[in-house]
């Protein structure tokens, strides 16, 4: 079974500093990967997703990046963090339709 | 843009007794999964029900899928203290093979010991 692994689990950062949280995924091989938030008592929205090494599709128009550098990592970064960046962030890989998203446990980041 | 939209958003209830939560969407699916989270970790998968099926059941967990109504229930039955979590549904439209599922804004249900 998959395991994703992501890091840190809670991050307290600047405005204006930069961020890089990373995921990898263990298990499996050519996942879809995503890259999700959540705000405190709400859903989840997607942030980014990517079918394959180097490729990224951006969901909504915001201060943050991702990259896949290899297969089965997954990393969102940002140069300068906002206050409005503040959330859960979560990790998901997939293997495409009528397949179920595993999740990391998140790393939750407060922008001060 | 949120699909699924559940309801209730809050749900207190006492061990034993059902717990019957509903999801709305919007637009065509692909299929539909639900999913759990317990409070500050990340979500698991508990079912997924394609959108040519009406029924599935695992375990003490019952899922039904109405397309005509665009609608969703899941039934936890004889709820216990360890069910007590936010549950999640999440639409997969007809977007190629990129597998990605909108959410909705989750039920938190409390089961009372």
């Amino acid at each position: 079974s998959q395991t994703i692994h992501q890091w840190p689990a809670t991050l307290v950062q600047p405005v204006g500093s930069p961020l890089s949280l990373e995921c990898t995924v263990e298990g499996t091989s050519n996942p879809n990967l995503y890259w999700y938030r959540q705000a405190a008592g709400r859903g989840l929205q997607l942030l980014f997703y990517s079918v394959g090494i180097g490729q990224i599709s951006s969901e909504v128009p915001q201060n943050l990046s991702a990259s896949r550098p290899q297969d089965r990592q997954f990393i969102l970064s940002s140069k300068k963090l906002l206050l409005s960046d503040s959330g859960f962030y979560l990790c998901a890989s997939g293997a495409g339709v009528n397949s179920p998203l595993h999740f990391g446990n998140g790393t939750r980041l407060t922008v001060t | 843009s949120q699909q699924g939209e559940e309801d209730p958003q809050a749900l207190s209830i006492q061990e034993g007794e059902n717990a019957t939560m509903n999801c709305s969407y919007k637009t065509s699916i692909n299929n539909l999964q639900w999913y759990r989270q317990n409070s500050g970790r990340g979500l698991v998968h508990l079912i997924l029900i394609r959108s040519n099926e009406r029924e599935k059941h695992s375990g003490r967990l019952r899922v039904t899928l109405d397309t005509s109504k665009k609608s969703s229930s899941l039934l936890i039955t004889a709820s216990r203290a360890a069910d007590t979590a936010s549950y999640f549904c999440a639409t997969l439209g007809f977007s190629g093979n990129t597998g990605k599922l909108i959410f909705g804004q989750g039920t938190t249900l409390q089961v009372k010991p």
